[in-house]
């Protein structure tokens, strides 16, 4: 098993630009989620899907938005980059029937310049 | 908000000695989490204590829960090198917000050899 899995692992892009961040996890978790994580800080929630088919705000959702494509793929899409975007995101994912614990993926650091 | 504070922000042991790190949290919860970090890396899980528990131990790890209060603690005993990490607590809110997962700013542990 991968486990939860991030494209691209990095990417650098000008203000105004636009990207998706893939995830994809194969433990067949119903919960996932994207989180932001600034340098020296803790991690942000952007959004969480607890289910296939919704999706939730979470802390910090301005300036982007999700979809959960099927129950393996959650993606953040960046519609007008700002430098107030750079940080290193995280995908995670959890099966909320079983378990409590987030699995993360590697992150994919984002440059914005 | 649903998370609070950790501290210390930053902590520096000599090896062998204990490490306790605490965590205030702001809302009702079902359970709250520990993870480690290492290197700006994806996290790992710890450990889990549930809201209607008061300690829990996993190997070198003890963590406590005042629900009073809304705090917890985490303890590494005999530290090592490679404790070495920045840990975080994360909590996941009580009924409807189970699936909102919010973590901590973070306790930066050093280890010295």
């Amino acid at each position: 098993n991968a486990g939860v899995t991030q494209t691209p692992k990095f990417q650098v892009l000008k203000t105004g630009q636009s990207m998706t961040l893939q995830c994809a996890q194969d433990m067949n978790h119903n919960s996932m989620y994207w989180y932001r994580q600034d340098p020296g800080m803790g991690l942000r929630l952007i959004y969480y899907s607890a289910s296939e088919g919704t999706t939730d705000k979470g802390e910090v959702p301005n300036g982007y938005n999700v979809s959960r494509l099927n129950k393996r793929e959650f993606s953040l899409r960046l519609e007008s980059a700002a430098p107030s975007q750079t940080s290193v995101y995280f995908c995670a994912s959890r099966n909320r029937d079983r378990g409590h614990e987030q699995y993360f993926g590697p992150g994919t650091r984002l440059t914005v310049t | 908000s649903q998370q609070g504070e950790e501290d210390p922000q930053a902590l520096s042991i000599q090896e062998g000695e204990n490490a306790t790190m605490n965590c205030s949290y702001k809302t009702s919860i079902n359970n709250l989490q520990w993870y480690r970090q290492n290197s700006g890396r994806g996290l790992v899980h710890l450990i889990l204590i549930r809201s209607n528990e008061r300690e829990k131990h996993s190997g070198r790890l003890r963590v406590t829960l005042d629900t009073s209060k809304k705090s917890s603690s985490l303890l590494i005993t005999a530290s090592r090198a490679a404790d070495t990490a920045s840990y975080f607590c994360a909590t996941a809110g009580a009924e409807t917000s189970y699936d909102k997962v919010i973590f901590g700013p973070g306790t930066s542990l050093s280890v010295i050899p």
